[in-house]
C-alpha cells in the first residue's frame, strides 16, 4: 500500500499568492523528508531536507525565503512556494527514507503547480 | 557534483521484446535504485541494489549492481503495453535518509 500520501495533486494559482504542499507519511514516524522538483521530461532535483522539530536544509541555489518547509510533526512536511511567479510552474514531490539503513526513497504522488 | 549518465534516452520496442537501459558514473555508489514514473505520478520503487556484483529481480525485470559501483543496468524481459512510461536510476552514497542522484530517465514506449 502506499508509504506517503502528498496533496494536493494539481494546483492552479495566480501570480503573487502562496501554495502549501502537504506530504503525509502513512505508516510510520519521518524524522527527515525530501523535497524534489521536476520540471518537464527533466529529472528530479533535490530541492531541500525537512528534518523533524528543526530547520530544514537546502540544495544549492534554492532559495530558501521563496519555499517555507515546515516539519512540526513525525508525520507531515509541508512545503509552501511564497508568492508564486510562472516560473515557480513545476512538478513538486515529496519523498521519505525507508529501508533498514533508510536507503531506499518512497514519492509521493506529486503536485504539479501552475502559476498563471 | 555527482552526476549519472543514463542511456539510452528514449526507447520505442514492439511487445515481447526484451529492453535495456543502463547509468554509469565517474562517483562510487553505496546504492543504487531504480524506479519507474508515470504522467502526473511520482516515480515508484521498482528494485533497490546494495552490493556491488548484486543482480536481484523483480517478476520480468532484473537488475545489476555494477562490479566497480560505478554502474547499474535494468533489463526488462517480454515487455508488455503497462511497462510504458519513464525509467530512473538512482545512486546513493551516505549510509542512513539517503540522498539520491537521479539519472535522466529512459522514456519506454511499447507498440503493442
Amino acid at each position: 500500500g502506499a508509504v506517503v500520501s502528498q496533496h494536493p495533486s494539481r494546483v492552479i494559482c495566480k501570480s503573487g499568492t502562496s501554495v502549501k504542499i502537504e506530504c503525509r507519511s502513512l505508516d510510520f514516524q519521518a524524522t527527515t523528508m525530501f523535497w524534489y522538483r521536476q520540471f518537464p521530461k527533466q529529472s528530479l532535483m533535490l530541492m531541500a531536507t525537512s528534518n523533524e522539530g528543526s530547520k530544514a536544509t537546502y540544495e544549492q541555489g534554492v532559495e530558501k525565503d521563496k519555499f517555507l518547509i515546515n516539519h512540526a510533526s513525525l508525520t507531515l512536511s509541508t512545503l509552501t512556494v511564497t508568492s508564486a511567479h510562472p516560473e515557480d510552474s513545476s512538478f513538486y514531490i515529496c519523498s521519505l527514507p525507508r529501508g533498514g539503513g533508510s536507503e531506499k526513497l518512497f514519492f509521493g504522488s506529486g503536485t504539479q503547480l501552475s502559476v498563471l | 557534483g555527482q552526476q549519472l549518465n543514463q542511456s539510452p534516452q528514449s526507447m520505442f520496442i514492439q511487445e515481447g521484446e526484451d529492453v535495456s537501459m543502463n547509468c554509469t558514473s565517474s562517483s562510487i555508489f553505496n546504492t543504487w535504485l531504480w524506479y519507474k514514473q508515470e504522467p502526473g505520478e511520482g516515480p515508484v520503487l521498482l528494485i533497490a541494489l546494495y552490493k556491488a556484483g548484486e543482480l536481484t529481480s523483480n517478476g520480468r525485470l532484473t537488475a545489476q549492481f555494477g562490479i566497480t559501483r560505478k554502474d547499474s543496468f535494468l533489463n526488462i524481459s517480454a515487455s508488455i503495453p503497462s511497462d510504458v512510461g519513464i525509467y530512473f536510476c538512482a545512486g546513493g552514497t551516505q549510509g542512513g535518509s539517503e540522498k539520491l542522484v537521479f539519472g535522466k530517465g529512459t522514456k519506454l514506449t511499447v507498440n503493442p
